[in-house]
């Protein structure tokens, strides 16, 4: 069956430190991956996606996300954090031939220490 | 452009109520879809379109309608409301189905039924 896991219900941080956000995915297809980050009280936001290519991929405020196919996973990662970061944030995959439809995870609430 | 646009932000519903979540698009997008966000279970899909006049269902569809009569607009209904509807309502849309585009989601529906 298709899944998304992201085995972080919550993490902290201190500001400034660097963030990594896991995730790994169980899809037979070819996968597209995606990061969302949801503010409080707001829909979500691409962070950034993933589709074939450059295994590390470049996204929006300094995230980044590398593919692992062997290891099915597509953590995201940022070398600094920003109090501005605390939010929630989920990935997701999608297939080609999937009309479009996304599997999400159930999210990681980042918190970030003054 | 306006983007996705939700209606309400907010409602309240007794048990078997019926209802209507409005959602319209203005970027000319063929595909649609909701979602439903409960806490600790991440986006799950009710239902999606493709194009005007054609839906089909997601994971979660049971006890929810939808049309589609024209590119812009995907209302979901509540026939008989549930407590277990109580839920936050997203709409996201994206040029065409099947495709690898950017979803990008409405700014949600905070529903509580009683």
């Amino acid at each position: 069956a298709q899944s998304v896991t992201q085995p972080d219900i919550h993490i902290t941080v201190s500001e400034g430190a660097s963030l990594e956000l896991r995730c790994n995915y169980s899809y037979g297809a070819t996968p597209y991956l995606f990061w969302y980050v949801q503010s409080p009280g707001q829909g979500l936001q691409l962070l950034l996606k993933y589709f074939s290519g450059d295994t590390l991929v470049q996204g929006i405020k300094g995230f980044e996300a590398e593919f692992k196919r062997s290891q099915s996973s597509f953590n995201l990662r940022k070398p600094s954090v920003h109090w501005s970061d605390a939010a929630e944030y989920f990935c997701a995959v999608g297939a080609k031939g999937s009309q479009g439809n996304l599997i999400f995870g159930k999210g990681t609430k980042l918190s970030v220490k003054p | 452009n306006a983007g996705v646009t939700q209606t309400p932000k907010f409602q309240v519903l007794k048990t078997g109520q019926s209802m209507t979540l409005q959602c319209a698009q203005d970027m000319n997008h063929e595909y649609m879809s909701w979602y439903r966000q409960d806490p600790g279970m991440g986006l799950r899909l009710i239902h999606y379109s493709v194009g005007a006049g054609i839906t089909d269902q997601g994971e979660v569809p049971n006890g929810y309608n939808v049309s589609r009569s024209t590119t812009e607009d995907f209302p979901l209904r509540l026939l008989s409301a549930a407590p277990s509807q109580t839920s936050v309502y997203f709409c996201a849309s994206k040029r065409w189905a099947g495709g690898t585009d950017t979803q990008y989601f409405g700014p949600g529906t905070r529903l509580t039924v009683l």
